[in-house]
């Protein structure tokens, strides 16, 4: 199964880009990479996913490197409510059509006043 | 209206007793999972159902058991409860086994004394 690592932890000033790196040195070909956030021990929130394209939502953009070994979350104007452990994830296909997800130990995101 | 919803949100418990955690969907989805989150916030998969049928069954001791009585609906009832038990269970859903997003419910924290 491929993994993830992150920075256990980051600060960020609100108002700022938030940049939370993600390396998956080795992920397969046909796996994605997903982000979602836990705030404060709710359940985990989705985020963006991606294969190989850089991608953008209204909640922010992913940037994927060349050869897929690592990536990027950006957020980019953190606020307050942004303050939460963001999660970079391999999604790993099983059978007929199943897939599972792979957590890492996530990125303790503070976004600071 | 929540759209995955779990009870209790807290159980606390003794060695050896039986338990069950209970979750219900909303969404009209027909994948329903299972994960739990350790004391160091390490998020696993064990368990997935996709309309009433088991696709996922990860390496999770027999005393655990889900059920699902419809798709909408997947419970864990947990026997012999132990303290390696203690954690925080989520529920989450998705539209199809291949659907890219999870719904999470907020957490049923178990803790076994």
């Amino acid at each position: 199964d491929a993994k993830t690592t992150q920075p256990p932890s980051m600060d960020c000033a609100e108002g700022r880009a938030a940049n939370l790196p993600c390396n998956h040195s080795t992920i397969s070909g046909n796996e994605y990479v997903y982000w979602y956030r836990q705030i404060h021990s709710q359940g985990p929130q989705y985020i963006i996913h991606g294969l190989k394209n850089n991608e953008t939502n209204e909640m922010a953009s992913l940037i994927i490197t060349e050869d897929r070994k690592s990536s990027t979350l950006i957020l980019p104007h953190a606020t307050l409510r942004d303050t939460a452990v963001y999660y970079c994830i391999v999604r790993a296909p099983l059978r007929s059509g199943t897939y599972k997800y792979i957590f890492g130990t996530g990125t303790r995101l503070k976004v600071l006043a | 209206d929540t759209a995955v919803s779990q009870t209790p949100k807290y159980l606390v418990t003794q060695m050896g007793n039986d338990k069950s955690i209970k979750c219900e969907q909303n969404l009209g989805h027909d994948t329903m999972y299972w994960y739990k989150q350790d004391s160091k916030k390490f998020l696993k998969i064990m368990f997935s159902y996709n309309n009433k049928e088991l696709i996922i069954n990860e390496t999770v001791p027999n005393r655990f058991s889900p059920k699902s009585p419809d798709k909408a609906h997947l419970n864990l009832h947990i026997n012999s409860l132990e303290l390696g038990d203690s954690a925080v269970y989520f529920c989450a859903s998705s539209l199809d086994r291949g659907s890219y997003e999870q719904y999470f419910g907020p957490g049923t924290r178990l803790t076994v004394t």
